[in-house]
């Protein structure tokens, strides 16, 4: 097991170019989730899927940002027309599905966006 | 809107214990509480977490007030790395995170 990957870890763009960023959750967990932190501030949740469903999408999920999770497995998160505003750290997060929602969360170490 | 209530700081010695609270007065009968922490350039890392009962693992052990209003994360002897920005979440699925507790470890 070697943990949630994301990658890139790194990406600097033009404002107005598309990225795409990808996760590879933990094998055999169901549920993946997708967070933004800016400087300063705790993570914020974007939004999750259980297996390959997107169960919930945080209203600060714009029309620009599309997630997909394909068969399940691994996951991408694309923002289009990018902004200077976009500029964080994108972190990806996995869980099992069990009982309850008490199951601890994952985290990858992130693609950190600079739009420029 | 977090939802809990953490000090901004907190100051502690290398090899002593370290007492981070956290109150969440509103929490549901069904939120979990959650204690991740996270180190610089890195993502959250997990601690512990429970519903009702004390909990106590590898890392830490957690105290939850029998209303459920409020808890303690209890770091039994404060490490260097233990070093981080700790965070304290009442949640069902999803993880929402406030500001945190920057805490330092004094060698």
């Amino acid at each position: 097991d070697t943990g949630v990957s994301q990658d890139p870890r790194h990406k600097i763009t033009k404002r107005g170019q598309n990225v795409t960023f990808r996760c590879d959750p933990i094998s055999e967990h169901n549920r993946l989730y997708w967070y933004r932190q800016t400087l300063g501030q705790g993570p914020e949740f974007l939004t999750y899927f259980q297996n390959e469903a997107q169960l919930e999408k945080s209203r600060l999920l714009s029309d620009r940002f599309s997630a997909e999770r394909p068969k399940g497995s691994f996951s991408t998160l694309e923002i289009q027309r990018t902004e200077q505003g976009d500029s964080a750290m994108y972190l990806c997060a996995s869980s099992p599905l069990g009982w309850g929602q008490g199951y601890e969360q994952y985290f990858g170490p992130g693609t950190r966006l600079t739009v420029t | 809107d977090a939802k809990t209530t953490q000090p901004n700081s907190m100051e502690s010695n290398e090899e002593e214990p370290v007492h981070l609270p956290c109150n969440h007065s509103t929490i549901s009968g069904t939120d979990y509480i959650h204690w991740y922490r996270q180190l610089p350039s890195q993502g959250p890392e997990y601690v512990i977490h429970g519903l009702t009962s004390n909990v106590n693992n590898r890392m830490a052990s957690l105290a939850i007030a029998e209303d459920r209003k409020s808890s303690t994360l209890i770091l039994h002897r404060a490490t260097l790395r233990d070093a981080a920005v700790y965070y304290c979440i009442r949640s069902y699925g999803k993880l929402t995170f406030g500001q945190g507790t920057i805490l330092t470890v004094h060698p």
